[in-house]
């Protein structure tokens, strides 16, 4: 086990709502990223926080939003669900600037009707 | 852009060796690393080499680097049941982020 954590495990929502997810990262970490990872394929980068601020973005449109807080516990937040949004969503800690290597945790698996 | 490539599927018999490979684009990648996926789980980190290395075996675990041809491999040896999952590589990007590029992923079915 890596010591990250997400919740909730498994979602539904419809088109049209808003979801926010959430992720603990691993004790001692500083920096969370999140990934998208549709059915059969690999995880798209979305975004990075490190230490509360957002520092480098995938191609993902300005709806998919995130916090990091003073824990470096982080959200992503996703407006206006559209189908294709279904996926398993990932966060991965690592140790901040220069320390490359992440940890994912399990993962939260969302399914837009 | 940045582009990472792995064949679908491989199945091997237990007990023998597999090997599953990776091409990427982007030479600029610090580490490279492989990463395991059982069925509805999230990822769980393998092993990485650090891009200036040929070579690195870890228990079970070898990968082989090629920086000229861009090709990286990992070896299972004595390859068991368990083994079975998905595998994807992936570069880290070569800006502030360290973001990850990662292949579609390789099916390893090891067949009792």
């Amino acid at each position: 086990e890596t010591g990250v954590t997400q919740s909730p495990t498994h979602l539904i929502k419809t088109r049209g709502q808003q979801v926010t997810l959430r992720c603990s990262s691993q004790s001692g970490h500083n920096t969370v990223s999140w990934y998208q990872q549709a059915l059969g394929q690999g995880p798209q980068f979305i975004f990075q926080y490190y230490r509360e601020e957002e520092n480098g973005r995938g191609n993902f449109p300005p709806r998919f939003s995130g916090l990091q807080f003073p824990n470096y516990s982080s959200e992503l937040n996703v407006n206006a669900l559209e189908l294709d949004d279904s996926a398993l969503y990932l966060c991965a800690s690592s140790g901040g600037a220069g320390e490359e290597t992440q940890y994912f945790g399990p993962g939260t698996r969302l399914l837009v009707l | 852009g940045e582009d990472v490539e792995q064949s679908l599927f491989l199945s091997v018999r237990e007990g023998d060796s597999s090997v599953i490979n990776c091409t990427y684009t982007d030479s600029s990648s610090t580490y490279l690393y492989w990463y395991k996926q059982e069925p509805g789980a999230g990822l769980q980190l393998l092993t990485y080499i650090f891009s200036n290395m040929d070579m690195k075996q870890d228990q079970r675990l070898t990968v082989l680097l090629n920086k000229k041809d861009k090709h990286l491999s990992l070896r299972i040896a004595d390859t068991q049941t368990g083994d079975s999952a998905i595998y994807f590589c992936a570069g880290s990007a070569s800006d502030s982020s360290y973001k990850l590029i990662f292949g579609s992923g390789t099916r390893l079915l090891v067949r009792p």
